[in-house]
């Protein structure tokens, strides 16, 4: 399966500031997914990024908010812009391998973001 | 839409056995089982597809039933390294790339 390396893995940050979280994988792969888990939670999808495309949202976000970069196969950004204390959550990227008889998503390490 | 969980927290003994439900109010294509232990990312354990199929590997295993839209995931004789919160995820396309997960279940195994 895929590996991929997410980072940074924790940041506090003030508001109205932003935030830029970047996820790398050891592999190509068309399609990488980004998802808020607040404390406790379910994840939730915020947006899917193509490479060459502009990313697609999910109901709820925006791109003014959570811009995506998607450069190459391997590599995205997502940026959480003008900070509040309801953005404190947690931030992963994921990609979906699909191989064998088995597959699935594989998520990055995660970012904690606290904003104060 | 969200699927349901249930239930949302067990408590059990190791070498007991756990079923962790997941029910969907839309029609699938398939249906994603992960763990996530406490402070990490989730873990995908296993995907069932449309078609209405079984699967396990150790002593984890599920079943998805389609025309119910529900899932089962089934754990007999838990390990202690079971413990952690398990996720649904359901997706109701083709491509299986975009799910929508549960809310969770929070199993804890007790030595």
């Amino acid at each position: 399966s895929a590996v991929i390396s997410q980072k940074p893995s924790r940041d506090i940050c003030q508001r109205g500031t932003s935030l830029t979280i970047q996820c790398q994988v050891d592999s190509q792969v068309t399609m990488m997914f980004w998802y808020r888990q607040q404390p406790g939670q379910s994840l939730t999808l915020i947006a899917t990024a193509n490479q060459g495309s502009e990313a697609t949202y999910e109901s709820g976000f925006v791109i003014d908010k959570f811009p995506i970069s998607r450069p190459n196969l391997t590599f995205s950004t997502l940026t959480v812009s003008n900070l509040s204390p309801e953005d404190s959550s947690i931030y992963l990227c994921s990609v979906f391998a699909a191989g064998g008889s088995n597959y699935g998503y594989t998520f990055g390490s995660g970012t904690r973001l606290t904003v104060v | 839409q969200q699927p349901v969980q249930s239930p949302q927290a067990v408590i059990l003994r190791e070498g007991e056995d756990a079923v962790i439900n997941c029910s969907s109010s839309k029609a699938l294509y398939s249906v994603h089982w992960y763990r996530q232990k406490h402070g990490e990312a989730p873990v995908f354990l296993m995907i069932l597809l449309k078609g209405g199929e079984q699967k396990g590997h150790d002593k984890i295993s599920a079943s998805f039933n389609e025309k119910k839209q529900q899932s089962s995931l089934y754990l007999t004789a838990s390990q202690l390294s079971y413990s952690g919160t398990y996720f649904c995820g359901t997706g109701v396309s083709g491509s299986a790339r975009q799910l929508t997960f549960g809310s969770g279940t929070q199993l804890t195994v007790l030595p």
